[in-house]
């Protein structure tokens, strides 16, 4: 089975950038499919964030575009996440997945909590 | 975009009871996926594709649907079913993927 593991830093300061990396097992990203960020805010709503394709393209969430950036490490099968500007909005568990050839979020990471606060 | 609407919002079952869980889409949509979430893990794959189970999901849940209107179907509910629900759909145009609001589901 395909695991994803992210990682990063816990607290970052508001005007910060915020940086996550999602370690993935079992599967080449650049093999298929399409590697995602979704975030949940704290009372547990859900947002997609963007992605990655294998081809190396990515697609953004329209409500962050100015401030996101998903890029690849091939040789280390990992993908990340930099969020630029962050406020105190931006505090919420970060999940990294894979969108499979089923059209589905079909593994996720375990999650990680990430709080903007000065 | 897309918006999901989930009802109710929370909802509390007995033990064998059937629960139903509804997401609303305001344009149609071709399928719907739902997640499972219990505190302090990620969302599981439930049921994709509208009405196909996931891998190990008790033969208990049913989805249907189409165009605007989806639902997740417990036949009897059991314990271990308490947990939230979200709905899930990708928009071809522009590229989005959207989730409901999600249904906590408790057991009485």
């Amino acid at each position: 089975d395909v695991q994803l593991q992210e990682s990063g830093p816990d607290l970052v300061k508001p005007s910060q950038s915020l940086s996550l990396t999602c370690t993935v097992t079992g599967y080449s990203i650049t093999s298929g499919y399409s590697w995602h960020w979704i975030r949940q805010f704290p009372g547990n709503k859900l947002e997609w964030m963007g992605y990655i394709h294998y081809s190396g393209s990515t697609n953004y969430n329209p409500s962050l575009k100015s401030r996101i950036s998903i890029t690849r490490d091939t040789s280390k099968n990992q993908f990340f996440l930099q969020l630029n500007s962050v406020t105190t909005e931006d505090t919420a568990t970060y999940y990294c997945a894979i969108y499979d050839g089923y059209f589905r979020f079909a593994y996720w990471g375990q999650g990680t909590l990430v709080t903007v606060s000065a | 975009q897309i918006v999901l609407t989930q009802s109710p919002a929370i909802m509390s079952a007995s033990p064998g009871e059937k629960v139903t869980i509804t997401c609303s889409a305001s344009s149609s949509v071709s399928y719907m996926h739902w997640f499972q979430q219990k505190p302090g893990t990620s969302p599981k794959l439930w049921i994709y594709s509208t009405s196909n189970l996931a891998s190990g999901v008790p033969a208990r849940f049913s989805g249907s649907g189409s165009g605007t209107s989806y639902s997740l179907t417990i036949s009897r509910m059991e314990a271990e079913d308490a947990a939230t629900y979200y709905c899930q759909q990708r928009s071809s145009y522009p590229p989005m993927y959207t989730f409901g609001g999600g249904t906590k589901l408790e057991i009485k």
